[in-house]
């Protein structure tokens, strides 16, 4: 079991730029989620998913896209960047009341 | 008003003092979980302990002990014998149904711990 994966470990992009951010996971979890990391503010939601096909909103999903087509993936797609965007990206699995499963996170660099 | 409060931001303490973290909760849910998690400073979050609603009995796992009290709705994390190891940010985290009854966690802001040798 490779758990939660991400890509790219690393990234920096220029104001305006648009990337995906891929997240999978093999442990048939239905709750997959994305969180970002800011200093001093802990890990706060961007988007989450129940099951594929459906998909919310979590506290910070301005600037941010989901989709999940699949059990297996949910990517995270930023339109337009921005420097506030600049941020450590974690996404996580889950099952009902079970704890999270975080993959490695991704550094992402806005400039 | 933050669903998952930990008030100290920075705990510093020298090895071998016992240190508690404060994690205080807010929630309507008769049905939530918690959680604590490390992050040393490699990055990655790991998981500590689980708690459901239900199960109020404190928990011992070595040097890490847990008491969750419903009345005063907090889930407090004591290291006793701190070592220099257990430097790192730890979080504190509340799971309860959201809109359509799913339960994805909450987390607090974490208490960077610095154990000092």
């Amino acid at each position: 079991n490779a758990g939660v994966t991400q890509t790219p470990k690393f990234q920096v992009l220029k104001t305006g730029q648009s990337m995906t951010l891929q997240c999978a996971q093999d442990m048939n979890h239905e709750y997959m989620s994305w969180y970002r990391q800011d200093p001093g503010m802990g890990l706060r939601l961007i988007h989450y998913s129940v099951g594929a096909g459906i998909t919310d909103q979590g506290e910070v999903p301005n600037g941010y896209n989901v989709s999940r087509s699949t059990t297996e993936d949910f990517p995270l797609r930023l339109l337009s960047a921005a420097p506030s965007q600049t941020s450590v990206y974690f996404c996580a699995s889950s099952s009902t009341g079970s704890e999270q499963y975080f993959g490695p996170g991704t550094r992402l660099t806005v400039t | 008003a933050q669903k998952v409060t930990q008030a100290q931001t920075e705990i510093s303490v020298v090895e071998k003092e016992d240190v508690t973290l404060d994690c205080v909760y807010e929630t309507r849910d008769t049905t939530y979980y918690l959680f604590w998690y490390k992050q040393p400073p490699s990055g990655e979050l790991v998981f500590l302990i689980r708690r459901n609603s239900f199960d109020e009995q404190n928990e011992i796992s070595g040097r890490y002990s847990w008491n969750f009290q419903k009345s005063t709705s907090s889930f407090n994390f004591t290291i006793t014998a701190s070592q220099v190891v257990d430097s790192a940010v730890y979080f504190c985290a509340l799971s309860e149904a959201r809109a359509g009854g799913s339960y994805i966690p909450t987390f607090g802001r974490g208490t960077s711990l610095i154990v000092h040798p």
